[in-house]
């Protein structure tokens, strides 16, 4: 069973909505990380934290706010948001994060966003 | 730059049969780790296997194991036996000293046969 949690599972949206995604994990990992992925593709690397900091931003769009409220929990906030950024959006976490290459990253079970 | 790049967009096997999954990297690190996951439709995805540049073992859980060659750059994912619900896109993904970023392949989509 995995230890990374994220709801809602499905969320459908208009492009004038303001909703969130949420993420927890129960492994005691210190660093965090959203993903977006579109069908038969891999996923694609948007934000990550460490120890609640924000690490890594891969120059997303501002209509994604990402927000780590502490080590165990992690927010993707969704505003104005369009068509295409209809995606499953994969929450994951690891024990470090920082480049460590023996750090694995487990993923959640994702959000099935869809944007009308 | 690091790259990940798997050739079999698509494979098909029998059930009980092994199935050999091929990735081929490239970096210009020393040091380095390998993984392989798996992603049934439901979505989620799933940690399979590691294997660290330095292990000189391969890598083994379960009925997976990882052929690694480091001289070929190649870590293959090896599933012995294979069962209906081994069916799902498999992805290899390294990650090297660059802050936590794991560089995903394009992906296998494995369907195993009754």
């Amino acid at each position: 069973d995995t230890e990374v949690t994220q709801t809602p599972k499905h969320l459908v949206m208009g492009m004038t909505n303001k909703k969130s995604l949420k993420c927890e994990q129960h492994m005691g990992h210190r660093a965090m990380y959203w993903y977006k992925q579109k069908a038969k593709k891999p996923p694609e690397l948007m934000f990550v934290y460490s120890y609640e900091k924000l690490s890594i931003n891969e120059s997303v769009p501002s209509r994604f706010s990402p927000e780590c409220p502490n080590s165990s929990l992690l927010n993707l906030h969704l505003h104005a948001l369009q068509p295409e950024d209809s995606a499953l959006y994969l929450c994951a976490s690891s024990q470090v994060g920082g480049g460590t290459y023996t750090d694995t990253q487990y993923f959640g079970p994702g959000t099935r966003l869809t944007v009308l | 730059a690091q790259k990940i790049t798997q050739t079999q967009p698509g494979m098909f096997v029998q059930e009980k049969e092994a199935v050999t999954l091929d990735c081929t990297y490239d970096t210009s690190d020393q040091s380095y780790g390998l993984f392989w996951y798996k992603q049934p439709s439901s979505g989620e995805m799933i940690f399979l296997i590691y294997q660290g540049s330095y292990d000189e073992q391969n890598a083994t859980e379960g009925r997976y194991s990882l052929n690694f060659q480091k001289a070929r750059k190649s870590a293959n994912l090896v599933i012995s036996a294979s069962q209906l619900g081994d069916s799902a896109m498999y992805f290899c993904a390294m990650e090297g000293n660059q802050g936590g970023k794991l560089i995903f392949g394009q992906g296998t989509e494995l369907s195993v046969k009754p």
